[in-house]
């Protein structure tokens, strides 16, 4: 059974520019997460759909947006880089919404901002 | 809001050497505590999830128990391929999101 696949596996961009990361869940799994890691906050949520909504957002700048299409792919998108958004964007699937459900990631974005 | 603090921040054992890594976390109605194994350039990979206090799961070398204020992943005669960051992480309430600790840098040496 394939796993979470992230596409691209590494980017890099300029202050300014903006950014759009895909993510395919596995085959049957119905919610997404984004999270993002860096050195010196670890990993930190940045949102989860299920079914096409936006059920959770963590704190971060409204510059941070995301959706999910009824295939359950999902994307994320950053407008105005900045050289702080350097980190490894990680997408997690899961079955479904319930607490006890299991989060698998993919391997990740690297996102190097010059 | 819930915390998830992890402990030691990096571990150095030799092959054969058992030791634990401890999880303590502060959290409104745990829904669940999960372990994950992140190698070097790669995503986290679920090992375990525990519901409740008393809870024990295995998997090869790797023993995780639970109590109510703080989790204990146990590692029996690593080996250098168990060389990873051991990362734990909680749900609780209705959220789905999953809240991290900084993790446990593990290193095996022969």
């Amino acid at each position: 059974k394939a796993g979470v696949t992230q596409t691209p596996r590494y980017l890099i961009k300029t202050r300014g520019q903006q950014v759009t990361l895909s993510c395919s869940p596995i085959s049957g799994h119905r919610s997404v997460s984004w999270y993002q890691q860096t050195p010196g906050q670890g990993l930190q949520f940045l949102f989860e759909y299920f079914s096409e909504t936006q059920r959770n957002k963590g704190n971060f700048p409204g510059r941070f947006s995301g959706r999910q299409f009824s295939n359950s792919r999902s994307e994320m998108n950053v407008s105005t880089l900045e050289l702080g958004d350097s980190a490894l964007y990680l997408c997690a699937s899961s079955l479904g919404v319930q607490g006890n459900q299991p989060q698998h990631f993919g391997d990740g974005t690297r996102l190097s901002i010059l | 809001e819930d915390q998830v603090t992890q402990s030691p921040e990096a571990l150095r054992l030799q092959e054969g050497e058992s030791s634990s890594l401890n999880c303590s976390y502060t959290v409104s109605g745990l829904r669940g505590l999960f372990w994950y194994r992140q190698d070097p350039g790669k995503g986290p990979e679920f090992l375990f999830t525990l519901y409740s206090a008393g809870e024990e799961k295995e998997k090869e070398r790797l023993k995780a128990t639970l109590t109510k204020k703080e989790s204990f992943l146990h590692i029996t005669a690593p080996k250098p391929e168990d060389s990873a960051t051991y990362l734990c992480a909680v749900k609780s309430g209705t959220a789905s999101k999953l809240t991290f600790g900084t993790g446990t840098r593990l290193q095996v040496t022969l």
